[in-house]
């Protein structure tokens, strides 16, 4: 069936760069997508990949996709204490697209 | 436009109790959704909606039930609360764009003892 991991806890360093990463079942999404959730709100899109590019970047995050391993990573640059946050990795299950499914959700902490 | 608003913020209930949270969208979204959010489980779909007058169960129905009378209205109900429902509850919405974005409201937090 289809299935989102992604490790639950990262501590990073302020100034130093966080990469997230996540490992999907469905090779058939058109998307895939990285939600951020700040303490004590909902989540909220944070950026999303096509499923025919192997890398995109928009400001300090690069997303990075191996369709291959399907393998999808989120890297922070500079990483600042607004990031802290928990990540979620997502993918349409089976080409659908009426719903998604997200991963555990990555934690991460900064550390000063 | 205000998004995706749910109320109540918190709630108590006790065992058996019966509740409404109640879920709008003022985006003219045709998809809902509710899910449930468990410390390190990630979020769990309950039950969405794909058009007023259609609603399917997700991963987790069971103690849930739901309608969608209208585009902007998809008020989920609990009928028998019990302590396995004790979650943050997250509705969300998504209209017709490309990216399939799903847009969340801020949570209901319900303890159930």
């Amino acid at each position: 069936g289809e299935d989102v991991e992604q490790s639950l806890f990262l501590s990073v360093r302020e100034g130093d760069s966080s990469v997230i990463n996540c490992t999907y079942t469905d090779s058939s999404s058109t998307y895939l997508y990285w939600y951020k959730q700040e303490p004590g709100a909902g989540l909220q899109l944070l950026t999303y990949i096509f499923s025919n590019m192997d890398m995109k970047q928009d400001q300090r995050l690069t997303v990075l996709l191996n369709k291959k391993d399907k393998h999808l990573s989120l890297r922070i640059a500079d990483t600042q204490t607004g990031d802290s946050a928990i990540y979620f990795c997502a993918e349409p299950p089976g080409n659908r697209d009426d719903k998604i499914i997200f991963g555990k959700g990555t934690r991460l902490h900064i550390l000063p | 436009n205000a998004g995706v608003t749910q109320t109540p913020k918190f709630r108590i209930l006790k065992i058996g109790q019966s509740m409404t949270l109640q879920c709008t969208q003022d985006m003219n979204h045709n998809y809902m959704y509710w899910y449930r959010q468990d410390p390190g489980m990630g979020l769990k779909l309950i039950y969405y909606s794909v058009g007023a007058g259609i609603t399917d169960k997700g991963e987790v129905p069971n103690g849930y039930n739901v309608s969608r009378s209208t585009t902007e209205d998809f008020p989920l109900r609990l009928e028998l609360a019990a302590p396995s429902q004790t979650s943050v509850y997250f509705c969300a919405s998504r209209g017709a764009g490309s990216r399939n974005e799903q847009f969340f409201g801020p949570g209901t937090r319900l303890t159930v003892l």
